[in-house]
């Protein structure tokens, strides 16, 4: 059992078009991080959110920390093709445990 | 200036071997990770350091065992690779240790493969 699930775990759509991605957990969290990884390169950093209910905007992409911190979801606008790679949520704090993942794939 | 860089990017060898992962991070971070991304894409922490001191083991076989020379360097050791180790690995670094909002910095990863 993974202690954060994402969903979908592939989505593929067209260039334009606006998705949401969910990470959801039965565990409080005090903070939690998104990380995008493109193909054969290392995750990045996007945010880290820490409050409930917390919005966080990072030019198209909007993170969402949920009200009971418990889950947080990430909404892209007008999706472009550098938006493909590999999207992961974190929390932790000594070490990092990392969601499933979602596969994004965006076609021009 | 690459932040943490890894060698080699990629690594194949038979079963039985022993084989070594350098990463070097430049940033003047106190904590360094290994962490194995297996094929389905899940990424799980193996090690980490804090100025050098191991601080995490996560029940990771005896046959890897990390050595950090000094605080910019993690390396990783490989005794009798086994096919279940194909994966990539991917070193990382933070400021410091235990501070949730920290952020990680990865290098680009090295992948094995055991034939």
């Amino acid at each position: 059992t993974q202690l954060l699930e994402q969903s979908p775990q592939f989505l593929s759509i067209q260039e334009g078009e606006n998705l949401t991605v969910y990470c959801n957990s039965s565990s409080v969290f005090s903070s939690l991080q998104w990380y995008r990884q493109e193909p054969g390169e290392g995750p990045v950093l996007l945010v880290t959110v820490v409050t409930g209910g917390e919005v966080k905007k990072l030019k198209r992409l909007t993170f969402q920390f949920g009200d009971a911190r418990k889950d947080s979801s990430l909404h892209i606008t007008a999706a472009q093709p550098g938006d493909t790679g590999l999207y992961l949520c974190a929390f932790g704090n000594e070490k990092l445990t990392f969601g499933t993942g979602t596969r994004l794939t965006i076609i021009p | 200036d690459t932040a943490v860089s890894q060698t080699p990017k990629y690594l194949v060898t038979q079963m039985g071997n022993d084989k070594s992962i350098k990463c070097e991070q430049n940033l003047g971070h106190d904590t360094m990770y290994w962490y194995k991304q297996d094929s389905k894409k899940f990424l799980k922490i193996m090690f980490s350091y804090n100025n050098k001191e191991l601080i995490i083991n996560e029940t990771v076989p005896n046959r890897f065992s990390p050595k950090s020379p000094d605080k910019a360097h993690l390396n990783l050791h490989i005794n009798s690779l086994e096919l279940g180790d194909s994966a990539v690995y991917f070193c990382a670094s933070s400021p410091r240790l235990a501070v949730q909002t920290d952020t990680q910095y990865f290098g680009p990863g090295t992948r094995l493969t055991v034939l």
